[in-house]
């Protein structure tokens, strides 16, 4: 059963807009939250990450929120460049560890 | 700093055979995790290794192994291979002490026929 879930396969922003990703978990053991970033042909790259103590960790461009009431989390790119355009994914885990991954979401950004 | 490195990175086997994958760690990393990577899956977690002891493993069937050795290295082997052991294992290693943050290699593309 998949414990994290990225409902949208695809999103399609224009650059300078922002770029919001949703990601819903359902297990309430998780506590430690993160975002990868994967181009064609390389393996995932480690974008940002939150714990359960926190609501919002910023980094740059990137923010990401976690909502523990709704188990829910985004991550949101202000403002959105073409090289943003990648494959996103989101995971869980407890302690970090044993982390259970989203089927990721693809964004493309638009000149 | 050299990232982490798998081999190899294309294969292709025949129902019924196995196959052994191998990570080569980033210096210094002791732990080393392995996902597969289907479509329609997305990444699932294998198992994690961390200073030669298997720490977490997935919900995946005895046919999937790894071991890890003293110098960090670590490999996978699937044993009777079946056509929806098609997909792209990705190992990745990190310092345990910073949780989540892994650092992944390009994968290894297995074909199964």
């Amino acid at each position: 059963d998949q414990q994290v879930k990225q409902n949208s396969p695809s999103l399609s922003v224009q650059e300078g807009r922002i770029s919001i990703l949703n990601c819903d978990y359902t297990n309430s053991m998780f506590d430690y939250f993160l975002w990868y970033k994967k181009y064609p042909a390389e393996g995932p790259t480690f974008l940002i990450s939150i714990s359960s103590i926190k609501d919002k960790n910023e980094d740059g461009r990137f923010t990401v929120f976690l909502n523990k009431s709704a188990k829910h989390l985004s991550l949101h790119i202000v403002p959105s460049q073409p090289g943003d355009s990648a494959v996103y994914f989101c995971a869980a885990g407890v302690g970090g560890y044993a982390l259970n991954f989203g089927k990721g979401t693809s964004l493309l950004v638009t000149p | 700093k050299a990232g982490v490195t798998q081999t190899p990175r294309y294969l292709i086997k025949t129902r019924g055979q196995q196959v052994t994958l191998s990570c080569s760690p980033i210096s210094g990393h002791r732990s080393v995790s392995w996902y597969q990577q289907t479509p329609g899956q997305g990444l699932q977690f294998l198992f994690e290794y961390f200073s030669e002891t298997q720490r977490n493993k997935g919900n995946f069937p005895g046919r999937f192994s790894g071991r890890q050795f003293s110098n960090s290295r670590s490999e996978m082997n699937v044993s009777t291979l079946e056509l929806g052991d098609s997909a792209l294992y990705l190992c990745a290693s990190g310092y345990r002490d910073y949780p989540g943050e892994l650092f992944f290699g390009e994968g290894s593309r297995l074909t199964v026929l």
